[in-house]
This record gives C-alpha cells, structure tokens and sequence, in this order.
C-alpha cells in the first residue's frame, strides 16, 4: 500500500463550486505539506503543517485552505473554486530532523479541472 | 527572493549518450538540495540530496550530483541514459533548514531511441 495517498486522483468542477481534496499518510510523520504544479512553473507551496496544531501560509495560499484533521490527515479545500486554480496538486510529508533538512514524500496527485 | 533555477526546459538525448541537467539557486548559505524525477502520471521519487560533506552524491538509477558553493549550482548527471530515464526533473532547495522547499521550473527529458 501506498504511504501517500491523496483522493480524489482526479475531478473536474465547475467555477464556484467548493471542493476538498484529501491527503492520507501511513509513515508516521509529523510534517505534511499542499503543492500545486503548473507547467513550467515547477511546484509551488500553498500550505504546510507541521503538526495537528500548527498551519502555515506558503507562498500561494490565496483561495485557499487547510484543516489538519489528525497526525495523518491533511486536507487542502478551495472554498469557490475559479478556472486558474486547475493544476496537479500534490501531497507531501517530512519527518523532523534536529537541525537539519529531511527527505519529502509525495503522495501521486490529484489532477484538479475547474470548467 | 529565494529562488531555484533550471536553466534547461527540454533536452533531448539519445539512448546511451550522457546527461547533465542544470539547477542553480539564490542565497549565500549552504542550503539541503534534492533532485527528483516524475515518471508520466507519477508522483514526484526522491533521485538524490545533498546536506553536508562529500560534494558529490550519488542516487538511485545510476545518477550523481556535484554541489559547487562557488558556482551555487547542483548540477545532476548521468553517464549513460536509458529510454527509462524519460521524465520530467526537478532541482529543490530547503533554504535555511526550513522544512519548506522551493522547486525549480522543472527540465523535460526526451530519449531518441
């Protein structure tokens, strides 16, 4: 089984519509971690959480929001939902490590399409 | 602004041939730097990472990266391509030891047969 898992793998929704993706992990770690992925533009942070009582804005959270449910759930909703937020989103999680950098582990993307 | 750059957004290749992709990134202090690979429809596998101490590592599936402070590169290589290594590559950097990492815009990778 999958360490990372995210569902669903792939919607399409209509503008407006509010929509929640979900992120489920079974390695234990305390950091999870909400990507977007845009061709040509790599991947970029839009939330990250570094346990159950800690969120953090990224670099483009505008439009949307987290809620860490558990060590092991971290879901990612878009409140009105608007064409340009189609993308490949992706999970992510870390394990701590003092004073220092550790691996993240990608969950396989859920491919958003807003009509 | 902290930022990764992946100079290359397609490179061509042919089977057998040697590969080096490019990642150069901001900031003066010596930050943790990765390499992953996307197959089509995959999620993102962790290739290599650099933290401290030799400056070249090396991965999994046959691949190694030399860290040059001097150059603030991380430059990714293989000898030999196979039609397997087809995907797309992206250079990230854990700036500060911040948990968080900043990607860069990725490099597709084509073989010819």
């Amino acid at each position: 089984d999958a360490d990372v898992t995210q569902t669903p793998r792939n919607r399409i929704t209509k503008t407006g519509k509010r929509i929640m993706l979900e992120c489920s992990q079974t390695k234990g770690h305390d950091r999870m971690y909400w990507y977007r992925q845009d061709p040509g533009l790599g991947l970029r942070l839009i939330y990250y959480s570094f346990d159950v009582k800690d969120i953090n804005k990224g670099e483009i959270s505008d439009g949307y929001s987290v809620s860490r449910q558990a060590q092991a759930k971290f879901s990612l909703s878009l409140e009105s939902a608007i064409p340009n937020q189609t993308a490949l989103y992706f999970c992510a999680t870390s394990d701590y490590r003092t004073g220092g950098a550790d691996t993240q582990y990608f969950g396989p993307g859920t491919r958003l399409t807003v009509l | 602004a902290q930022s990764v750059t992946q100079p290359d957004i397609h490179i061509t290749v042919s089977e057998g041939a040697s590969l080096e992709l490019r990642c150069n990134y901001s900031y003066g202090a010596t930050p943790y730097l990765f390499w992953y690979v996307q197959s089509p429809g995959q999620g993102l596998q962790l290739l290599l990472k650099y933290f401290s101490g030799d400056t070249l590592v090396q991965g999994i599936k046959g691949f190694e990266a030399e860290f040059k402070r001097s150059q603030s590169s991380f430059n990714l290589r293989k000898p030999s391509v196979h039609w397997s290594d087809a995907a797309e590559y992206f250079c990230a950097v854990d700036f500060q030891g911040a948990q968080k990492l900043v990607f860069g815009q990725g490099t597709r990778l084509t073989i010819n047969p």
